[in-house]
């Protein structure tokens, strides 16, 4: 079945640090790509989104760019700041029979520090 | 335009009772998908409803049931509640069953004790 791998975390990095944040996955399919944030106590927030072979999925300085060669989608910042300080999960949505789930990798913890 | 909304937020309830979560989709979709996220897990999903209608299902066993209305909210019903329930129940809400882009609520966190 699908399947979302991305790196372990926790993340600690200190304010304009660059950050990447490793995912891969397994589909059977040609499933669309996503990357959802998850500040506390809050539900999820779609941040960006990829839905083919080299599409670059961005928002608010955050990129990620769909590979197909090497199944990864890999969550790219130039400069992180404080308010970045999230779990952030990277997720497949693949077509099982007629319904889209979503199926998610574990999360990130990503702490930045003034 | 109003998000997706669930009711409660928090809940405690006892092993073996039986619980229902509601949740309003945002205004114009017509699927629903539930989530369960256990403490420092990804969501996993339960099932989706489109239309009234179950349209898929995870790997739940039947005590978790749902229903759609004709306004296209939405219950997670779970009877005999166990200790491992206790978890994060996220609704999602789509404008179609295919489409790619879902829109979570805040979620409601369940205690089961």
């Amino acid at each position: 079945g699908d399947s979302v791998t991305q790196m372990e975390g926790p993340v600690t990095l200190s304010e304009e640090a660059f950050l990447t944040i490793n995912c891969t996955y397994t589909a059977t399919g040609y499933p669309s790509l996503f990357w959802y944030v998850q500040y506390p106590g809050e539900g999820l927030q779609l941040l960006l989104k990829a839905t083919k072979a080299d599409d670059k999925g961005s928002n608010k300085g955050f990129e990620a760019t769909y590979r197909k060669e090497t199944t990864s989608f890999h969550l790219e910042k130039g400069s992180v700041q404080v308010s970045d300080s999230a779990v952030y999960f990277c997720a497949l949505s693949d077509l099982g029979g007629s319904a889209r789930q979503l199926t998610f990798g574990s999360g990130t913890q990503l702490t930045v520090l003034p | 335009e109003t998000g997706v909304t669930q009711s409660p937020t928090h809940l405690i309830k006892t092993r073996g009772q039986q619980v229902t979560l509601r949740c309003s989709s945002q205004s114009g979709h017509n699927t629903v998908s539930w989530y369960q996220q256990a403490l420092g897990q990804g969501p996993q999903f339960i099932f989706q409803y489109y239309r009234e209608e179950e349209n898929g299902r995870g790997n739940f066993p039947p005590r978790f049931s749902g229903l759609q209305f004709p306004n296209y909210s939405s219950e997670l019903n779970v009877n005999a509640l166990e200790l491992d329930d206790s978890a994060l129940y996220l609704c999602a809400s789509s404008w179609d069953r295919g489409n790619t882009e879902a829109f979570f609520g805040q979620g409601t966190r369940l205690t089961v004790v």
